[in-house]
């Protein structure tokens, strides 16, 4: 299975764009990048994903490399809300791989105010 | 709110027992997604339903089971229970199979 690698921590201040990068060297090129986020005492929760293009809703923007070997969720305009664990998933589907989502660590981003 | 709802919230029993997890999906979703969330495991796929029928099992005990309920509501059991077992369990839901999840808050599960 194609794996992520994603920093242990990040830490950002309030209202600051939070770049969060993921690498996926191993990714295949039906591979679809998720990234789902768990914030405290919470289940997990859709942030974005994508193929090829880059691609923004209103929670993120999502960033990947011309040959798809890393990407970045940018958050832009970090809240307190925004602390949470983010996960960067690879899938062969738009909703995740046939055996459900891979979860790896993820990433803590932390917030200061 | 992601429109997914489980129940219990908590849940504590004891070694040996039997308890059985419930899940609401979103209105229409046809398909569910059962995960587990322990402290030195992380977040695992258990198995998924679509529709009624069971489609992908993942790291999933034999002392586990689910299903899904005609009106697609879904439970999970688990029996013989262990200290182990002790985690979060969440259920997930998607319009179609292998669409976007969406999670719910999670069943506490503590045995003593």
């Amino acid at each position: 299975d194609a794996k992520t690698t994603q920093p242990n921590s990040m830490e950002s201040n309030e209202e600051e764009p939070v770049h969060l990068p993921c690498n996926h060297s191993t990714i295949s090129g039906t591979d679809y990048i998720h990234w789902y986020r768990q914030l405290p005492s919470q289940g997990p929760e859709y942030v974005i994903h994508g193929l090829t293009s880059n691609v923004n809703n209103r929670m993120a923007s999502l960033a990947i490399a011309e040959d798809r070997k890393s990407s970045t969720l940018i958050l832009h305009r970090a809240t307190l809300r925004d602390a949470a664990v983010y996960y960067c998933i690879l899938g062969e589907y738009s909703g995740g791989g046939a055996d459900g989502l891979t979860f790896g660590k993820g990433t803590h981003l932390i917030i200061q105010p | 709110d992601s429109g997914v709802t489980q129940t219990p919230k908590h849940l504590i029993t004891a070694t040996g027992q039997r308890v059985t997890l419930r899940c609401s999906p979103r209105s229409g979703d046809l398909s569910v997604y059962w995960y587990q969330q322990s402290l030195d495991q992380g977040l695992q796929f258990l198995i998924q339903y679509y529709n009624g029928e069971e489609r992908a099992k993942g790291n999933i005990l034999e002392r586990f089971s689910a299903q899904q309920f005609p009106d697609l509501h879904s439970e999970l059991n688990l029996s013989s229970l262990e200290l182990g077992d002790s985690a979060l369990y969440f259920c997930a839901s998607s319009s179609l199979s292998l669409d976007t999840q969406y999670f719910g808050p999670g069943t506490r599960l503590t045995v003593l």
